[in-house]
């Protein structure tokens, strides 16, 4: 496609459940980036790779967040026992070779009941 | 610790008028700057950037100035369109690496256009 896109766009999971957002980038894009937006705020970095490998995932709030990106296209969030503070829109963009204009998918909106 | 801060939360201008948004930041190895928009239900959209280098970047309506002593930023628009009606997201990056460009956002201003 044209743009990212990130499956689901909604996801409702009870606490304690294992999640998994999946981002889609701009074919031909190196760079993919997450990020989580909670309300009223602005979004908030996680992680970042660059290729395949995890260039910085310094915003990775906790070990119970993990992300992939086994072939340096399709990536993965991958978040273990939810908790409600985990809900949020999650925002994946990607650009090319890490340039600064990225390009944003509609997100996934998280759920924690 | 908040490194770039937006601290008006919403603005109302007139149609027609000029929108001016406002933001500031703390880390002065902040070399790039960004403006994103975003409407409801989508990801933020990049609209207009500038460089630690220059002080006014323009593209159409929308002009960035940017204050490197006082560590601030502005967007303006003018004239000012019902369309411009969104959230507008302050953004700062440091090229640290050659290939990194981690993104630091603002908390957002919402902007409403009234008729």
């Amino acid at each position: 496609g044209a743009g990212v896109s990130q499956t689901p766009s909604n996801k409702v999971t009870e606490k304690g459940k294992y999640v998994e957002l999946r981002c889609d980038p701009i074919s031909g894009h190196t760079a993919l980036y997450w990020y989580r937006q909670s309300l009223g705020q602005g979004p908030e970095f996680l992680i970042y790779f660059q290729g395949t490998g995890a260039a910085d995932d310094s915003g990775l709030p906790n070990d119970r967040f993990f992300a992939v990106r086994p072939e340096g296209s399709v990536s993965t969030l991958k978040i273990q026992r939810t908790e409600r503070g985990d809900s949020a829109v999650y925002l994946c963009a990607s650009s090319f070779q890490g340039g600064r204009g990225y390009t944003f998918g509609s997100g996934t909106r998280l759920t924690v009941v | 610790d908040q490194q770039v801060k937006q601290n008006s939360p919403s603005l109302s201008v007139q149609e027609g008028r000029i929108s001016i948004l406002n933001c500031d930041y703390t880390n002065s190895m902040f070399d790039y700057f960004l403006w994103y928009k975003k409407y409801p239900a989508e990801g933020p959209t990049f609209l207009i950037s500038i460089s630690s280098i220059k002080d006014k970047n323009e593209d159409g309506r929308f002009t960035v100035f940017l204050n490197k002593s006082a560590k601030h930023l502005s967007l303006h628009i003018v004239p000012s369109q019902p369309g411009d009606s969104a959230v507008y997201f302050c953004a700062a990056s440091v090229q640290a690496h050659s290939s990194a460009s981690k993104i630091i956002f603002g908390s957002g201003t919402r902007l409403s256009i009234r008729p």
